[in-house]
């Protein structure tokens, strides 16, 4: 069966810091895979999608990069944070099938610039 | 573009009572509809989906959700809640006509309903 991995759980860093969270899934090859923000516990806002290996798209402007360098992994960067970064990021992946559409979601990461 | 609403921003129950969260949507052509659960501090769990066929759906843990195409809506439904069921639900949509760069799949969420189920 497949498994999707975020780490770390949570994060606590200060304005101006680098960032850098990790997604993996196992079990399946050559997903898409995406990365989203949930700010106040409500709304889910798509930041970056990658359909294969080094292929990265933007849905929104932000300070904020993504990229893949393996299949199966997915890494959220930020070269300098801003306190309207924080937020709970969430991964998903969803399977190359005819006919499947749903995203599957990782646990998540807690992030609160300070 | 597509959408979906969830007009209640909570939902209350008791406990063996039936319950229904709403979602209406607004896309062009045929809509793909999603409904998933969140609970506190974890990732969404996806519950079901409609895509075509019947309009009743069945999902995980029970709950089901009924298609309707002339009302453009999507509700999720249980016979009878638990307060096990107490969390954030979201519904969501896809395009088929959008299609991401590459084939990839774009969801578009709504803004979530509380569901509290008391005893």
């Amino acid at each position: 069966s497949q498994t999707i991995h975020q780490w770390p759980a949570t994060l606590v860093q200060p304005v101006g810091s680098p960032l850098s969270l990790e997604c993996t899934v196992e079990g399946t090859s050559n997903p898409n895979l995406y990365w989203y923000r949930q700010a106040a516990g409500r709304g889910l806002q798509l930041l970056f999608y990658s359909v294969g290996i080094g292929q990265i798209s933007s849905e929104v402007p932000q300070n904020l990069s993504a990229s893949r360098p393996q299949d199966r992994q997915f890494i959220l960067s930020s070269k300098k944070l801003l306190l309207s970064d924080s937020g709970f990021y969430l991964c998903a992946w969803s399977p190359r099938l005819a006919g499947t559409y749903e995203q599957y979601f990782g646990p998540g990461t807690r992030l609160t610039v300070t | 573009a597509q959408s979906v609403a969830q007009p209640e921003d909570q939902v209350n129950v008791a406990e063996g009572n039936p319950l229904t969260v709403k979602c209406t949507y607004s896309v062009s052509g045929n809509p793909y509809l999603f409904w998933y659960v969140q609970y506190p501090n974890r990732g969404l769990q996806f519950l079901l989906k409609y895509i075509t066929g019947d309009n009743l759906v069945k999902g995980s843990y029970g709950f089901e959700a009924e298609f309707n195409k002339s009302q453009t809506s999507f509700h999720l439904k249980k016979p009878s809640a638990l307060v096990s069921d107490s969390a954030l639900y979201f519904c969501a949509v896809r395009d088929p006509r959008y299609i991401l760069t590459g084939g990839g799949n774009k969801l578009t969420f709504g803004t979530g309903t509380q569901l509290k189920v008391e005893l």
